[in-house]
């Protein structure tokens, strides 16, 4: 079975600052990991994903994250906050063997204030 | 290109009511899948299509829920009867999927379902 874990459910930074949001992330097989946004009654939106190959993944609107075998763990970082990334934001975890469905995190609320 | 489409975006009935709900997705889109999105929480696999197969219907409540999908491009999710806890945001997503190959998902806004 593949499981993710966001830590803080709420995270709030100021505008221009780094945004830090964590997972942590349970699998058998080797993981494909995932991103995604999710705006106020939107859908979500795929920020960055890792399958194979390069550990550091860079997704959209400046984000990035990085891949850590040894400690389990996909953190999603971005250099400085815009106000704009305010948002809920999904880890999760899938693969082939799931047919790529995928299991998510409980989310992180991300406030950014001016 | 089209997103993938849902309808209604919102529906409001009463417990023990029928409700269903459409997604038109991507065109040329092989595989569909219906999540569940309950209040402050991640999404959760209902059901995943293969054309018009459904490969993986495990965690879908077989006693009220059902699924389809005619011709494997639409899909319709139906509840009945509807429960006070089915109250929730239904989302469906698509992709070309390939052996061994990971195409990305794409979601649709979803249908807000609030069961009175």
């Amino acid at each position: 079975a593949q499981s993710v874990t966001q830590l803080g459910s709420h995270v709030s930074v100021s505008e221009g600052a780094l945004v830090l949001l964590r997972c942590n992330y349970s699998s058998s097989v080797p993981p494909y990991l995932f991103w995604y946004v999710q705006y106020p009654n939107q859908g979500l939106q795929l920020l960055l994903k890792y399958t194979t190959g390069a550990t550091l993944v860079k997704g959209i609107n400046g984000f990035e994250a990085e891949f850590k075998k040894s400690e389990t763990s996909f953190h999603l970082t971005k250099p400085s906050a815009h106000m704009s990334d305010a948002a809920e934001y999904f880890c999760a975890v899938g693969g082939p063997n799931s047919g790529y469905a995928l299991n998510f995190g409980k989310g992180t609320s991300l406030l950014v204030t001016p | 290109e089209a997103g993938v489409v849902q309808s209604p975006r919102y529906k409001i009935i009463e417990k023990k009511q029928p409700v269903a709900f459409w997604c038109n997705p991507i065109s040329g889109h092989n595989t569909l899948y219906w999540y569940l999105q309950n209040l402050g929480q991640g999404p959760e696999l209902l059901i995943r299509y293969e054309n018009e197969e459904a490969v993986d219907d495990s965690q879908l409540p077989k006693d009220r829920f059902s699924a389809e999908r005619l011709k494997g491009v639409d899909s319709t999710l139906k509840i009945q009867p509807a429960e006070l806890g089915d109250s929730a945001v239904y989302l469906c997503a698509s992709s070309l999927a390939g052996q061994g190959a990971y195409n990305e998902q794409f979601f649709g806004p979803g249908t807000r379902l609030t069961v009175l």
